[in-house]
């Protein structure tokens, strides 16, 4: 049973490109939470989505973040026109269900806008 | 508003030294409590997952302990290797929610 799944695992872009970050949950997982790592930072939550769902993106930037989890294929974080301060690590975690006592977390992606 | 604390930021120690690294929280009413294990530049790898009914849970060398009441867990590490070497994060699920707060970090170097 293969983990979380994120690719890329190192993504480049220019000031102004949009980037595209996917996560694969877990088997049978439905849930998937996105968290973002600054630079000498905690992880901090952003959005938690269901299959064809937003559930919670209180931790997401209003402009130029956005989020989805199609009924097939992985959930995508797309953040349009970056800029330097979107530079961090970007981590999916995945549970079976609300209120499963544990999120499996992926590799991360690392993002640097240059 | 669930706060997540860890201290110390930085530990370096001898090899073969028992270690204790501190986590407090402000919120008691937790779901889950869990400790991660992040090497520079890697994703995050858990290593002890304790429920709000349990005390604590242990894994070969680790032991972690949870004490919801004064909102603390300690996570102790017996015999520490120069491979144990990486930063120990902390993260609470907050009873009726389901996103973990995260603390920022315990960064640990074992000296051969």
């Amino acid at each position: 049973n293969a983990g979380v799944m994120q690719n890329p695992r190192h993504l480049v872009r220019r000031r102004g490109q949009e980037a595209r970050l996917r996560c694969s949950p877990m088997k049978g997982h439905s849930h998937v939470y996105w968290y973002r790592q600054l630079p000498e930072e905690g992880l901090k939550f952003m959005v938690y989505l269901q299959k064809e769902n937003i559930i919670d993106e209180s931790g997401m930037p209003k402009e130029r973040f956005s989020a989805e989890f199609p009924k097939e294929g992985p959930s995508i974080l797309r953040i349009q026109q970056v800029v330097r301060g979107d530079s961090a690590a970007y981590f999916c975690a995945s549970s079976g269900f609300w209120g499963d006592t544990e999120a499996f977390f992926g590799q991360g992606t690392r993002l640097t806008v240059v | 508003k669930q706060e997540v604390t860890q201290i110390p930021a930085a530990l370096s120690v001898p090899e073969g030294e028992n270690l204790v690294l501190n986590c407090s929280f402000t919120d008691s009413a937790i779901y889950n409590l869990q400790w991660f294990r992040q090497d520079p530049g890697k994703g995050l790898t858990s290593l002890l997952l304790i429920q709000s009914s349990q005390r604590e849970q242990t894994s070969g060398r680790l032991n972690a302990s949870l004490d919801k009441s004064s909102g603390r867990s300690t996570l102790y590490i017996a015999a520490s290797q120069p491979g144990d070497s990486a930063t120990y994060l902390c993260a609470v699920e907050t009873s009726g929610t389901y996103k973990y707060i995260f603390g920022t970090g315990t960064r640990l170097k074992v000296l051969a």
